[in-house]
C-alpha cells in the first residue's frame, strides 16, 4: 500500500514569494490534515479536511494562506506572501475518517526556507 | 482545550539501557493517546495507541506505554535502547469529537554507544 506522498521534498524562497505544496493521502482515507512543525516545535494543525470539504480551518493564517482539496483525494497548500517565519515543515497527513481512530499516516514532509 | 506536555526536551541514554520518555495531557474526557516517532527528514510514524481498556499498550519496535488517569500521564518506555531508536518522540492526544490530534513539542533521544 503506498503511502502519503508530498512534494516538493525541498523549497527555498524569498520572503513575499509564493509557494504550493501537494500532498496525495493514502486511497480511501477520508480526512486530510496539513501540519506545520516549526524546528523544535511538535507538529500544529493548519487545516483539516474531510473528504472535500474543511472541517477545521481555525489556525490557518487565511491572509497568506489557502488550502484545497479537490474531489476529495489530493490537496495543495499555498503560502502567498511568504515571511521568514514560515520557515518550517509542512506535513501531510491522512486518516481513515470514520469512525475516528485518532490513527495518523504522515508524509515525509515539504521542508520550506524563506530567506 | 487539549493539549500535551513533553517535560524533557533531550535524553541521552547508553545503548542496552532501559528508556522512559514522560507525557502529560490534558483533556475534559477519556483521551485518546498516542506516541509517534520521527527519524531524521521524515514523516511521524505511530508507535502505540490508547483508546481504552488496559492501561499498559504494546506498540512497534519493542515500546510500550503506561497511561495513569490520575497522573494525567502517557509515559513511553522500552526496557532495552538501540542506536536506531535515536530519534524524536512525540506524545499526542486525540479530540475524538473534533477528529483531530493535538501534539507535544517532542522529546529527542541520543543514544550514546
Amino acid at each position: 500500500e503506498a503511502g502519503v506522498a508530498q512534494s516538493p521534498r525541498y523549497k527555498i524562497i524569498e520572503k513575499r514569494q509564493s509557494v504550493a505544496f501537494w500532498c496525495n493521502p493514502i486511497s480511501g482515507h477520508a480526512t486530510l490534515y496539513w501540519y506545520q512543525q516549526i524546528l523544535g516545535q511538535g507538529p500544529k494543525l493548519l487545516i483539516q479536511f474531510q473528504n472535500n470539504g474543511v472541517v477545521d480551518d481555525s489556525q490557518l493564517p487565511k491572509d497568506r494562506f489557502s488550502a484545497e482539496r479537490l474531489k476529495g483525494v489530493d490537496s495543495t497548500l499555498k503560502i502567498q506572501p511568504a515571511k521568514l517565519e514560515d520557515s518550517a515543515v509542512y506535513l501531510c497527513a491522512s486518516s481513515l475518517g470514520a469512525p475516528y481512530t485518532g490513527e495518523l499516516f504522515f508524509g515525509e514532509g515539504s521542508r520550506l526556507t524563506v530567506l | 482545550a487539549q493539549s500535551v506536555t513533553q517535560p524533557d526536551i533531550h535524553i541521552t541514554v547508553s545503548e542496552g539501557a532501559s528508556l522512559e520518555l514522560r507525557c502529560n495531557y490534558s483533556y475534559g474526557a477519556t483521551p485518546y493517546l498516542f506516541w509517534y516517532v520521527q527519524s531524521p527528514g521524515q514523516g511521524l510514524q505511530l508507535l502505540l495507541k490508547y483508546f481504552s481498556g488496559d492501561t499498559l499498550v504494546q506498540g512497534i519496535k519493542g515500546f510500550e506505554a503506561e497511561f495513569k488517569r490520575s497522573q494525567s500521564s502517557f509515559n513511553l518506555r522500552k526496557p532495552s535502547v538501540h542506536w536506531s531508536d535515536a530519534a524524536e518522540y512525540f506524545c499526542a492526544v486525540g479530540n475524538t469529537n473534533a477528529g483531530k490530534s493535538t501534539f507535544g513539542d517532542g522529546t529527542t533521544l541520543t543514544v550514546k554507544p
